[in-house]
């Protein structure tokens, strides 16, 4: 099992529509998640971090976390066509000095 | 303004050719580290510091090395490239919070994309 999955996608959505991407992980002992939004051509860039179970809100954006359940949850609201990118889950471990991507799941929102 | 800069950005050089690439952030950020990015594998982790003369193996470190002689710098060292080291490289840089833990964002540069033919 690899650390941390996600779906490679293509998600497509209509613009307006909420935009809803999942990410599960193998480590239990875990204790923070980022996700990371990347344009095509360019660098990832944190959109959202969550430690505690529950929900965050930022925005359009809600981060959800079920450690007992082991996934992390990325949430957009009224998707717009500039959401379009590749949406990255990254998890420490190892000690919280290593990092462990996702492979990313390719948002494409529709006009 | 804060940033991790990379070069170069794009090199396309041949088998056995020794090349750096080298890292820089101005940041004062104590974690630096070093990605490769790969169509279907992801980002995957090369090389990271937690400081000066402190740096560790990632999950694919296998024909690369680095040092971190100074805190801002961080250069990546292909000593003998071959053609599965084709890729897209990011290096990037975080703080570290207590006891060592990198809990904030890491800061990413821009990208170098190197071909070994």
């Amino acid at each position: 099992q690899k650390e941390v999955e996600q779906n490679s996608g293509p998600l497509s959505v209509p613009e307006g529509a909420i935009a809803s991407l999942n990410c599960t992980y193998s480590d239990r002992g875990s204790q923070s998640f980022f996700w990371y939004r990347q344009y095509s051509g360019k660098s990832p860039e944190l959109i959202m971090f969550i430690y505690s179970n529950g929900d965050k809100e930022d925005g359009r954006f809600t981060a959800q976390l079920n450690k007992a359940s082991q996934y992390v949850s990325l949430l957009i609201r009224d998707s717009q066509p500039s959401d379009s990118a590749t949406y990255l889950c990254a998890v420490p471990s190892g000690g919280y000095q290593k990092v462990t991507f996702g492979t990313g799941t390719k948002l494409q929102v529709i006009p | 303004e804060a940033q991790v800069t990379q070069n170069p950005r794009y090199l396309i050089t041949v088998t056995g050719k020794k090349l750096t690439v080298t890292c820089s952030q101005n940041m004062n950020h104590e974690y630096m580290s070093w990605y490769r990015q790969d169509p279907g594998l992801g980002l995957r982790q090369i090389y990271y510091s937690m400081n000066v003369e402190v740096t560790d193996k990632g999950d694919v470190p296998e024909g690369y090395k680095v040092s971190r002689k100074e805190k801002r710098n961080f250069p990546l060292i292909l000593e003998s490239p071959s053609p599965n080291q084709t890729s897209l490289y990011f290096c990037a840089s975080s703080p570290t919070g207590l006891a060592g833990i990198s809990s904030y964002e890491q800061y990413f540069g821009p990208g170098t994309r190197l071909t070994v033919t």
